[in-house]
């Protein structure tokens, strides 16, 4: 089965610009999505067809997608930004498959 | 507004059964389909399954294939998972998960409902 690979943690400074990867096989072929959780909450939507926000989701968020990674940039960040984060996509066989996800600090 | 309301979770003894439900509400429940996700305690997302607005396809995970069961009442707009057989490692929060404008994406999520499988 298709496997997404995310760092487990990643930290970055207030205003800075944090980056989450994604790495897959040919993963720049697929469409990928990018989920924001905070403790006790259910995953929210930031990033979807790899670069389009939903509504509501500042554009401090963006994403992108090319050969075997995917990439979530944060720009600006902000002590809110501080969660869980996780890649998604659809394989061949319409099976859905979330990366591990990667834990947000901000310094 | 749109909403999908989870219940039925609970305690329940390894080998046992359980019913969840998810409550849809605030847009057109039976052109979508639906998917049940879950996460373990301190663990990331796992996707359990799919089913299409009339269900027609049904997809599982491996973890849960054989012993789970999607279903799904749009008279009721209503999303099911009847789970059997359950082990100590089916122990998570289970979220109904849905696409309504955002494409390829889950972009309206439940609640979630605990499940406990221990004895």
């Amino acid at each position: 089965s298709y496997v997404l690979t995310q760092p487990p943690s990643v930290s970055v400074a207030p205003g800075q610009t944090a980056r989450i990867t994604c790495g897959g096989d040919n993963i720049g072929s697929e469409s990928v999505q990018w989920y924001q959780q905070k403790p006790g909450q259910a995953p929210v939507l930031v990033v979807y067809d790899d670069s389009d926000r939903p509504s509501g989701i500042p554009e401090r968020f963006s994403g992108s997608n090319s050969e075997n990674t995917a990439t979530l940039a944060i720009s600006r960040v902000e002590a809110g930004d501080e969660a869980d984060y996780y890649c998604q996509m659809w394989d061949s066989s319409r099976d859905v498959v979330f990366g591990g996800g990667t834990k947000l600090t901000v310094l | 507004e749109v909403q999908l309301v989870e219940s039925g979770g609970g305690l329940v003894k390894p080998g046992g059964s359980l019913r969840l439900s998810c409550a849809a509400s605030g847009f057109s429940f039976s052109s979508y389909a639906m998917n049940w996700v879950r996460q373990a305690p301190g663990k990331g997302l796992e996707w359990v399954s799919s089913i299409s607005s009339g269900s027609s396809y049904i997809y599982y995970a491996d973890s849960v294939k054989g012993r789970f069961t999607i279903s799904r009442d749009n008279a009721k707009n209503s999303l099911y998972l009847q789970m059997n057989s359950l082990r100590a490692d089916d122990t998570a929060v289970y979220y109904c998960a849905t696409t309504v404008t955002a494409h390829n994406a889950f972009d309206v999520w439940g609640q979630g409902t605990m499940v406990t499988a221990s004895s």
